[in-house]
């Protein structure tokens, strides 16, 4: 299976200001035939379900707003929030698709400082 | 509205059985594989199953193969986890999701989720 590790476990950013999650996968993600890193983010408010963020590592799901933007390629990837507001206080998981069974990492909490 | 509800949760013994149910509308659930996920309290997430468009082909993790069933009934717009001989480490909730099936799966759509608890 792969393993997903994310860092760091707790972000505290002020609000306006920039957060960076990583995320690394123990095995390259990256589908060469289709140059496609298989890697999703997941935004998970207090009381609810998940929610898609972005696909193929920097894609973004319609109705994400703009300033969450993915990066990254083979084992390492980067969520960015530009310019953190009040309703981004979550947890953020990054989740490899490339083999089965799929895997999550264990998660960022990002608070307001 | 496109949506996923859950039911069928609650408190239940070690050994004991309970099936989930997931309700979809607002899309066509016969193009889409389906899955379960769970996420124990205060945990990470777990894929647990994913069933194909027809019924045909089911995935398990590990942990729960021989125990749960998934299942769907395309009439109905509905799918189903079995789950048996279940242990204290199966509580979580189980959250009902649409698959984007590639290699593997990622997951588009989620319902609100159904607690499980396993306990004497």
């Amino acid at each position: 299976d792969i393993v997903m590790t994310q860092s760091p476990d707790s972000l505290a950013v002020s609000l306006g200001e920039r957060a960076t999650i990583n995320c690394k996968s123990s095995q390259s993600v990256l589908y060469s035939p289709n140059n496609h890193n298989y890697l999703a983010w997941y935004q998970q408010k207090p009381g609810q379900p998940p929610k898609l963020l972005i696909y193929w590592a920097s894609t973004r799901e319609s109705g994400v707003p703009d300033r969450f933007s993915g990066s990254g390629s083979g084992t390492d990837f980067t969520l960015t929030i530009s310019s953190l507001q009040a309703e981004d206080v979550a947890v953020y998981y990054c989740q490899q698709y490339d083999s089965v069974p799929p895997t999550f990492g264990p998660g960022t909490k990002v608070h307001i400082k | 509205e496109v949506r996923l509800v859950e039911s069928g949760g609650g408190l239940v013994q070690p050994g004991g059985s309970l099936r989930l149910s997931c309700a979809a509308s607002g899309f066509t659930f016969i193009s889409y594989w389906m899955s379960w996920v769970r996420q124990a309290p205060g945990k990470g997430l777990e894929w647990v199953a994913s069933i194909n468009q027809d019924g045909s082909e089911m995935h398990y993790v590990d942990s729960v193969e021989g125990r749960f069933t998934i299942s769907r009934d395309n009439a109905e717009n509905s799918l189903y986890l079995q789950m048996s001989n279940l242990r204290s480490d199966d509580t979580a909730v189980y959250y009902c999701a649409r698959v984007m099936r590639l290699r593997s799966y990622y997951f588009d759509l989620w319902g609100q989720g159904t607690l499980v608890t396993v306990s004497s």
